[in-house]
């Protein structure tokens, strides 16, 4: 069954760390892929997305996603994160078969401390 | 903004009573979800429509069911709840189901608690 894992549930980092969140997923198809972020209290919003091209990806507030193919992955990367990058992230993937299934990861818990 | 609204935000029931969480949206849009997602674990597809009169079971089982009698209302129904519902149900909807044009805009969510 087609799967996404994200290989950290928590993550906890000081202000001005690197961050990268990782993202596998199973499916030998073609997908589109996609990071959610919810802040707290709000509701799941589009962080960046991956279809088609340049397997680098740049999303909203500085955060950037690689794709790549023959590792199955998505990671999400940011070179310095802020105290308002607290937040809970998703990877997603969207099987683009007849179905269109949008599969989830089961997120990361990010905290940063300022 | 969310221009998909889900009501009511929380909600605390007892064993037994049937129960309907809203969802509208104000987009127009013809596709719409319902996603039930316990905490730590992913979100799991439990209904889809792809438009009035259309509705289909997700990947994870469930008791409830759904109808879509309107573009913008996509209400999900318990008969009878039970403890093993007690989650929290997105709403989201899209205007293409590839994603690529039209991302996946969800609600706040309903978090259920059943007693």
């Amino acid at each position: 069954a087609q799967s996404v894992s994200q290989h950290n549930h928590h993550v906890i980092l000081s202000e001005a760390a690197s961050l990268e969140l990782g993202c596998n997923y199973s499916y030998g198809g073609t997908v589109n892929l996609f990071w959610y972020v919810q802040y707290p209290g709000q509701h799941l919003q589009l962080l960046l997305k991956y279809f088609s091209g340049d397997p680098l990806v740049k999303g909203i507030k500085g955060f950037e996603a690689e794709f790549i193919k023959s590792k199955f992955s998505f990671n999400l990367r940011k070179p310095s994160v802020q105290w308002s990058d607290t937040a809970e992230y998703f990877c997603a993937v969207n099987l683009m078969d007849s179905s269109y299934k949008l599969i989830f990861g089961s997120g990361t818990r990010l905290l940063v401390r300022p | 903004e969310a221009d998909i609204y889900q009501t009511p935000r929380y909600l605390v029931i007892g064993t037994g009573k049937k129960i309907t969480l809203e969802c509208s949206q104000t987009m127009g849009h013809d596709k719409m979800y319902w996603y039930q997602q316990d905490p730590g674990m992913e979100l799991h597809l439990i209904h889809y429509s792809y438009g009035v009169n259309s509705t289909e079971k997700g990947d994870l089982s469930s008791e409830s069911t759904v109808s879509r009698i309107r573009t913008e209302h996509f209400p999900l129904t318990l008969e009878s709840a039970r403890p093993s519902h007690t989650s929290q149900y997105l709403c989201a909807s899209s205007e293409d189901d590839t994603l690529v044009d039209s991302p996946l805009h969800f609600g706040n969510g309903t978090r259920l608690t059943v007693t």
